[in-house]
């Protein structure tokens, strides 16, 4: 059970956009549809942005969208505002009743 | 409104037990998976166990496994952890955190937190 691969920073002007990316096995992200995106603002419990790969759940703007190829998932933030700056995690589902987090991505804006 | 509090947690030495508390409410807490993700001190988020809806599967990360044990009454609305042979690197915010189902994929979906209750193993 090791922790998902995420790059530790990005950055982007407002109004660019940026993706993250998060790599893990044939263990959890490739066998796998259940990957999730959170969103952390320093001091606040995490927000739910995407599920199964690409849904977003209600209230969340279509501004996030999540994708999957493979053994790597990934997070697009279009149209950057100064408010998505925050740390951003990824997680998936690994089999056999567990879930494992990334390591966190620290997106500037 | 779906809420849900933490609590529990507190300084406890090496070796010693500590059992934390989820109160929900706003939502048909039988009907949904429930799960505890930590948080060290600046660090990332680690997914530490979950159960499913009745509350007869439950899954623990490599990490708290065989010392942790989660568990869940309906009737009461409450979700618990049980944590034995607390280690210093056990230390950490502990989050409640509601599924968006009822227990398959475990800790996949998760769309409500707690405040979180801290937890601090230091002797």
């Amino acid at each position: 059970q090791s922790a998902l691969t995420q790059p530790p920073s990005a950055s982007g002007s407002p109004g660019q956009s940026v993706t993250i990316s998060c790599t893990g096995t044939s263990s959890d992200i490739g066998t796998y549809n259940y990957v999730s995106w959170y969103q952390q603002h320093p001091g606040n419990a995490p927000k739910l942005l995407i599920t199964e790969v690409n849904k977003r759940p209600s209230g969340v703007p279509d501004r996030f969208t999540g994708s999957k190829s493979g053994n790597t998932a990934s997070l697009t933030v279009s149209g950057l505002q100064v408010e998505d700056e925050a740390e951003y995690y990824c997680s998936s589902y690994a089999g056999r009743d567990k879930a494992v987090f990334g390591g966190g991505t620290k997106l500037t804006v | 409104e779906v809420q849900l509090v933490d609590s529990g947690g507190g300084l406890v030495q090496p070796g010693r037990s500590l059992r934390l508390s989820c109160a929900a409410s706003g939502f048909t807490f039988k009907e949904f998976a429930m799960n505890w993700v930590r948080q060290a001190p600046g660090k990332g988020l680690e997914w530490v166990a979950g159960i499913n809806w009745k509350g007869n599967t439950m899954g623990y990360a490599d990490s708290v496994k065989g010392r942790f044990i989660i568990s869940r009454d309906n009737a009461e609305n409450s979700l618990y952890l049980q944590m034995d042979s607390l280690r210093p690197e056990d230390s950490g915010l502990y989050y409640c955190v509601k599924d968006m189902g009822v227990g398959p994929y475990l800790g996949s979906r998760l769309d409500t937190w707690g405040q979180g209750t801290l937890v601090t193993v230091s002797s």
